[in-house]
């Protein structure tokens, strides 16, 4: 079964810093690969996905992420945040072959002092 | 109301009990799922339903027992669950699962405590 991992689980940095979370996934099939944000008392939803194309993606709110298919990679990063990224990140990836299971990883809990 | 709505937000049942979460979309989608977040775990998905077909169970015990009478509703029957059980349980839904591709819209989940 195919799992994903997050790193540094708690991050807190100050605003207009750049932020880079890192996502890798066991897999060695074709893959769609998403992440996810859930801001405090609101429901989880989708900040970026991408399927093929250009590796580098950009999404909503100024992130982007970029696909690095050698080293099985899916980073997320915005160049400067603000106190409003405050939020639980999630990436995820699904095998194209096994399009029911999507699999998360264990989420990078990011605040932005102000 | 739009979205993906959930009931009840939270619920506090005993091993012995049979309650069941609702899940219900107002978004025209043919996929539902099922989905268990316990503290420091990643998201796992339970079950998988495309057209009210179920299409996948990712190992749920039986004490867990989906039902999706239509595109639209969702069910969860619990009973005898297990202190363990106890997490955060979302629903989730999207056009279809197509090829994977398509987004998951997700509810505001239900706090499940098992005493």
């Amino acid at each position: 079964a195919q799992s994903v991992s997050q790193h540094n689980h708690h991050v807190i940095l100050s605003e207009a810093a750049s932020l880079e979370l890192g996502c890798n996934y066991s897999y060695g099939g074709t893959v769609n690969l998403f992440w996810y944000v859930q801001y405090p008392g609101q429901h989880l939803q989708l900040l970026l996905k991408y399927f093929s194309g250009d590796p580098l993606v950009k999404g909503i709110k100024g992130f982007e992420a970029e696909f690095i298919k050698s080293k099985f990679s899916f980073n997320l990063r915005k160049p400067s945040v603000q106190w409003s990224d405050t939020a639980e990140y999630f990436c995820a990836v699904i095998p194209v072959e096994r399009n029911n299971r999507l699999a998360f990883g264990k989420g990078n809990q990011v605040v932005v002092i102000p | 109301e739009t979205g993906v709505t959930q009931t009840p937000r939270h619920l506090v049942m005993g091993m012995t009990n049979k309650k069941s979460l609702k899940c219900e979309q107002h978004l025209g989608h043919n996929a539902m799922y099922w989905y268990k977040q316990s503290a420091k775990k990643p998201l796992e998905l339970m079950f998988v339903y495309n057209f009210k077909e179920q299409t996948e169970n990712n190992s749920v015990p039986s004490r867990f027992s989906p039902e999706c009478p239509n595109s639209s509703h969702l069910f969860l029957h619990l009973h005898t669950l297990q202190p363990e059980d106890s997490a955060l349980y979302l629903c989730a839904s999207s056009q279809d699962t197509g090829t994977g591709t398509y987004e998951q819209y997700f509810g505001p989940g239900t706090r499940l405590t098992v005493t």
